[in-house]
């Protein structure tokens, strides 16, 4: 069975740092591309970034881009997103998603919810 | 930048009865299109990809047409557990995603 496990939200102060992980198993992590996408407090879903499987290309949403880094350690099953110089309107859950053969979002995580706010 | 546009915002259908959820591309995205179902507290859930194909274990009320610019994901028999949020996504120029702004679908 799939899973993914998100953690590391919590409450920073604008200009703040937190870093995401998402914990994969269930299937041959080191073998899709993984993204996340996140969603503001009753807003629609927004992609943030994608990571390719070795992680030699990353790709982001221009809103994050310059702040944001995606990561993946293939030995660990395990996904990241740094976040950095974090703005009052990165205020969101923040899922980890696993792209699957058709390109389409198979699975979902949780979620885990970053606060922004002095 | 693509830009998807889902119609209308909220749609109100008694159960049983037959829903019709509309998506627009603001380009050709070709047959790069899913749908996805998100019910209140949990994570979205991929229902159909390819604009028409029924991801696994999706039951087959529902169902994707389209091509190009313009979508349509059809729910032929609401049931009780149907009403929630769906968004459409494209990824016609994958590895950049860009999703719809939702439709929620509640009961009348």
């Amino acid at each position: 069975e799939v899973q993914l496990v998100e953690s590391g939200g919590g409450l920073v102060q604008p200009g703040g740092s937190l870093r995401l992980s998402c914990a994969a198993s269930g299937f041959t992590f080191s073998s899709y591309w993984m993204s996340w996408v996140r969603q503001a407090p009753g807003k629609g879903l927004e992609w943030v970034a994608n990571i390719k499987q070795d992680g030699s290309e990353k790709y982001y949403v221009d809103s994050v881009k310059g702040r944001f880094t995606i990561s993946r350690d293939n030995a660990k099953n395990s996904l990241y997103l740094q976040m950095n110089s974090l703005r009052a309107e990165d205020t969101a859950v923040y899922y980890c998603a696993q792209g699957d053969d058709s390109r389409a979002l198979g699975y979902w995580g949780q979620g885990t919810l970053v606060t922004v706010s002095s | 930048e693509i830009v998807m546009t889902q119609s209308p915002a909220t749609l109100s259908v008694s159960p049983g009865e037959r829903a019709t959820l509309s998506c627009r591309a603001s380009q050709s995205v070709s047959s790069n299109l899913a749908w996805y179902q998100q019910k209140p507290g949990q994570a979205p859930r991929l229902l159909i990809y390819g604009a028409s194909t029924r991801a696994t274990g999706i039951p087959a009320r529902f169902s994707g047409s389209g091509s190009g610019t313009e979508f349509t994901l059809t729910i032929s028999s609401l049931q009780s557990e149907d009403f929630a949020v769906y968004y459409c996504q494209q990824y016609n120029n994958w590895p950049l995603y860009t999703f719809g702004q939702g439709t929620k679908l509640e009961i009348k």
